[in-house]
């Protein structure tokens, strides 16, 4: 059974263009949460969704950043308009069910702004 | 509001010896989750072990064990026998009730010496 699927694992991008992170849960997992991890720092949390739905965006950030989990395909976070500030590791998460299952960690994106 | 308190930034233990890492948590949830993952150099964020609230038993998993002491809200981790592969850094984790993210902690550096 494959584990949670992240690409690119890393993601060089110049200041004012996009990034587009991709992550592929678990199989038959269909929650996604997504984390940010600034350098020297824990991960905290960004954005929850299930298939098609935003369950929870109170860690995205108001402008420049959304989300997407497509009924097909994987989730995607979009960063538009990148700024050195964006530079971190980027990992997703996934779990079963429901919200009380353990999370299974992707192996990260580390998006690096120029 | 949670809040999850890891103390000791780094730690320093010999091979084959047991080391503890220290996790505080506030909540005034009376159903709640708390996990640990360990993030090697590498950087992947790898499952380690898991308490619930409610769960009468320390859990163990292992060379991983709890000592959670609820009245104290602390949930802290003991890795027997350490390993060379050990190093790396610990979070510990809670859960939130509502919607299942996580809220982590700074993390503690653990260094194995042969």
């Amino acid at each position: 059974n494959a584990g949670v699927m992240q690409n690119p694992r890393h993601l060089v991008r110049r200041r004012g263009q996009e990034a587009r992170l991709r992550c592929s849960p678990m199989k038959g997992h269909s929650h996604v949460y997504w984390y940010r991890q600034l350098p020297e720092e824990g991960l905290k949390f960004m954005v929850y969704l299930q298939k098609e739905n935003i369950i929870d965006e109170s860690g995205m950030p108001k402008e420049r950043f959304s989300a997407e989990f497509p009924k097909e395909g994987p989730s995607i976070l979009r960063i538009q308009q990148v700024v050195r500030g964006d530079s971190a590791a980027y990992f997703c998460a996934s779990s079963p069910i429901d919200e009380q299952e353990t999370q299974y960690f992707g192996p990260g994106t580390r998006l690096l702004v120029l | 509001a949670q809040k999850i308190t890891q103390t000791q930034p780094g730690m320093f233990v010999q091979e084959k010896e047991a080391v503890t890492l220290d996790c505080t948590y506030d909540t005034s949830d009376q159903s709640y989750g708390l996990f640990w993952y360990k993030q090697p150099s590498s950087g992947e964020m790898i499952f380690l072990i898991y308490q619930g609230s409610y769960d009468e038993q320390n859990a163990t998993e292992g060379r991983y064990s709890l000592n959670f002491q609820k009245a104290r809200k602390s949930t802290n981790l003991v890795i027997s026998a350490s390993q060379l592969g050990d190093s790396a850094m610990y979070f510990c984790a809670m859960r939130d009730p509502s919607w299942g993210k996580l809220q982590f902690g700074a993390g503690t550096q653990v260094v194995v010496t042969p």
